[in-house]
């Protein structure tokens, strides 16, 4: 089945600043890529997504860049605010399998 | 609702009890998906279901776990003989057609097994 790393784990920055995470998927027949913002005690929430025939996305603040060849994508917030402070998740799926597979989270502060 | 409902939103239950986790997903959405999250980690999948089937239902950890979604709609997850490992989040999402289409999320049931 498919596999989703992610990283970092945690990441601090300054507000103004840029935050990156990165994820890698493992199965190659993945063609969806979601990212959701989890702030505590509260449900996951679409931010952005990409499909596998786009290789970016931007939407405001937030871009998403995918590279099927090394099979990996990555979140790319600007202009971070404290209010960006939360979990962020990126997820995997294969249209054929229909299921989502998260990877484990990164934890994003913005200190103001 | 406008949104994915689930209830309770909490619940505590004795070792060794039978719970059931309900979720009612948007209106129309013919994909709903439960997920099980642990503090610290990212949501796992436990089934999916397409209509009324269950499409997938390979994350199910054991026997213990089965799930139903008889009209199509409303879903129930159901946990027999529960373990204090069971404790965790449930969430469910749901979706307009499933495969690459946004999952919307529930608030989740936090479930604590004494």
């Amino acid at each position: 089945g498919e596999n989703v790393e992610q990283h970092p784990s945690t990441l601090s920055v300054q507000e103004g600043d840029s935050a990156v995470i990165k994820c890698t998927y493992s199965d190659s027949a993945s063609n969806y890529f979601p990212w959701y913002k989890q702030e505590l005690g509260k449900r996951p929430q679409l931010i952005i997504d990409i499909r596998s025939n786009v290789g970016e996305k931007k939407d405001q603040r937030i871009a998403v860049t995918l590279n099927k060849t090394a099979k990996h994508f990555s979140l790319h917030i600007t202009e971070t605010q404290p209010e960006d402070s939360a979990v962020y998740f990126c997820a995997a799926s294969n249209s054929g399998y229909s299921t989502l597979t998260f990877g484990k989270g990164t934890m994003l502060l913005v200190s103001p | 609702g406008a949104g994915v409902s689930q209830t309770p939103s909490n619940k505590v239950t004795e070792k060794g009890k039978y719970v059931e986790l309900r979720c009612d997903p948007i209106s129309g959405h013919t994909a709903l998906y439960w997920y099980r999250q642990s503090l610290g980690q990212g949501p796992e999948f436990l089934i999916y279901f397409q209509g009324t089937g269950a499409a997938d239902d390979s994350g199910l950890p054991n026997d213990r776990f089965f799930a139903v979604r008889p009209e199509g709609s409303v879903s129930t997850l159901k946990i027999q003989r529960t373990e204090r490992g069971d404790s965790a989040v449930y969430l469910c999402a749901s979706s307009l057609q499933g495969a690459g289409t946004e999952a919307f999320f529930g608030q989740g049931t936090r479930l604590t097994v004494v």
